[in-house]
């Protein structure tokens, strides 16, 4: 069974321009999570999509942020437009649906995408 | 405000020593605790998850505790290897999906 994937794994771009970052969960997982770390700092919270619903959006920093799940399979994280603070790794994650429509205890993370913004 | 601080922040020991992680938390009300290793450039793997109700997990060589009321969770690693070399992270979550994550323990096995 294929993980989490993350596309794409590196990214440069130039203040002020546009990136999507996109992440394919486990197949069968309705909860997607995105966190991101950036330098020197704890890894924070971003969303959580429960099939093609929004969750929980609190750890969004700004409107500069756009997340989307359309059909409730894979995600798409888009900066717009681009800010050096932005820089940072991504990480995606998933889990399960337990019984009573419980996300399940466990997340799995991808391997991330780097931005780098200059 | 809910925190997670991990000490040491980095941890150099030679191959073969037993060797303790640090996780401490601000806010007793936990839902869960999970400890993951990251290796360099490489994503986040769970090591282990302890519920709220639970004392100890383990996995292994690895074994994690969980004292809730002192807001304390360790992660034991027994005749440690060069293999376990990784950055050593440990999340918490609460009444929400979010996980708080501490910054890390940074682990270097020296053969």
């Amino acid at each position: 069974e294929a993980g989490v994937t993350q596309f794409p794994s590196h990214s440069v771009i130039e203040k002020g321009q546009t990136v999507t970052l996109r992440c394919d969960p486990i197949s069968g997982h309705d909860n997607l999570y995105w966190y991101r770390r950036v330098m020197g700092k704890e890894i924070k919270f971003l969303l959580h999509f429960v099939k093609e619903s929004k969750q929980d959006e609190s750890g969004m920093p700004n409107n500069r942020f756009l997340a989307e799940r359309t059909g409730g399979t894979y995600s798409t994280l888009k900066v717009q437009p681009a800010e050096l603070e932005d820089s940072g790794v991504y990480f995606c994650a998933s889990s399960s649906t337990m019984v009573r429509g419980r996300a399940g205890e466990t997340q799995y993370f991808g391997p991330g995408t780097r931005l780098l913004v200059l | 405000k809910q925190e997670v601080t991990q000490i040491p922040a980095a941890l150099s020991v030679p191959e073969g020593e037993n060797l303790v992680l640090n996780c401490s938390f601000t806010d007793s009300a936990i839902y869960n605790l999970q400890w993951f290793r990251q290796d360099p450039g490489k994503g986040l793997t769970s090591l282990l998850l302890i519920q709220s109700s639970q004392r100890e997990q383990t996995s292994g060589r690895l074994n994690a505790s969980l004292d809730k009321s002192s807001g304390r969770s360790t992660l034991y690693i027994a005749a440690s290897q060069p293999g376990d070399s990784a950055t050593y992270l440990c999340a918490v979550r609460y009444s929400n999906y979010q996980l708080i994550w501490g910054a890390g323990t940074k682990l270097i096995i020296k053969p």
